[in-house]
């Protein structure tokens, strides 16, 4: 099963908005609704915060949000914050009863 | 609350063997999917294997499969992977994971601290 393709990083200003994109086969991400999105800080295990393309655990802020288009899903973080610099990674169920991960995004506040 | 305990990692040679334990508590384990994820120093994380709540169906990465057997006791509220043949490629930390819910795709709400694994001669 091949990773899920994610841009290396992504960028941007506080206040601003910024996608992440996840694209995959029709096998995963295109067939299923089952993608989730985690962020993970160094040295620290990776944190839910997308899980069913659009939904938030209970505590994930409203910031965060998730889609799909196709074989392409995404995750918009608006209002960028200092807190959010991290890496996030998507994940995606596949059709072979098994689970494919992305190559993750560091995401920089400038 | 939940708390996921992982033990068992440490420094093996290549085709050595390692019996991984996962301790659970703050949740019903019987109730929920498992799943084992590992993440090699600098990578992103790499799904390995899960298990059904009755432990009657596992799955498994094609990079374990045939090396690596999951399991659980529910008595015991415990998750297990047993890792035989290990190459340098299985080294990594190793994750205890656990299902948002049944049904919700493999999402993962709790993650233990993880038990590295190193595997060189």
């Amino acid at each position: 099963q091949s990773a899920l393709t994610q841009p290396a990083s992504v960028s941007g200003s506080p206040g601003q908005s910024i996608t992440i994109s996840c694209t995959g086969t029709s096998s995963d991400v295109g067939g299923y609704n089952y993608v989730s999105w985690y962020q993970q800080h160094p040295g620290k295990a990776p944190k839910l915060m997308i899980y069913g393309v659009v939904n938030r655990p209970s505590g994930v802020s409203h910031r965060f949000s998730g889609s799909k288009s196709g074989n392409t899903a995404s995750l918009t973080i608006s209002g960028l914050q200092g807190e959010d610099e991290a890496d996030y990674y998507c994940s995606s169920y596949t059709s072979t009863f098994t689970l494919v991960f992305g190559g993750g995004t560091k995401v920089t506040v400038l | 609350q939940v708390q996921l305990l992982e033990s068992g990692g440490g420094l093996v040679k290549p085709g050595g063997s390692l019996r991984l334990s996962c301790a659970a508590s703050g949740f019903t384990f019987s109730d929920f999917h498992m799943t084992w994820i590992r993440q090699a120093p600098g990578k992103g994380p790499e799904w390995v294997s899960f298990i059904n709540p009755s432990g009657t169906s596992m799955y498994y990465a094609d990079s374990v499969k045939g090396r690596f057997t999951i399991s659980r006791d529910n008595a015991k509220n415990s998750l297990y992977l047993q890792m035989n043949s290990l190459r340098v490629e299985d080294t990594a930390l190793y994750f205890c994971t656990k299902e948002i819910f049944t049904g919700s795709g493999a999402a993962f709400d709790y993650w233990g601290q993880g038990t590295l694994v190193t595997v060189s001669s």
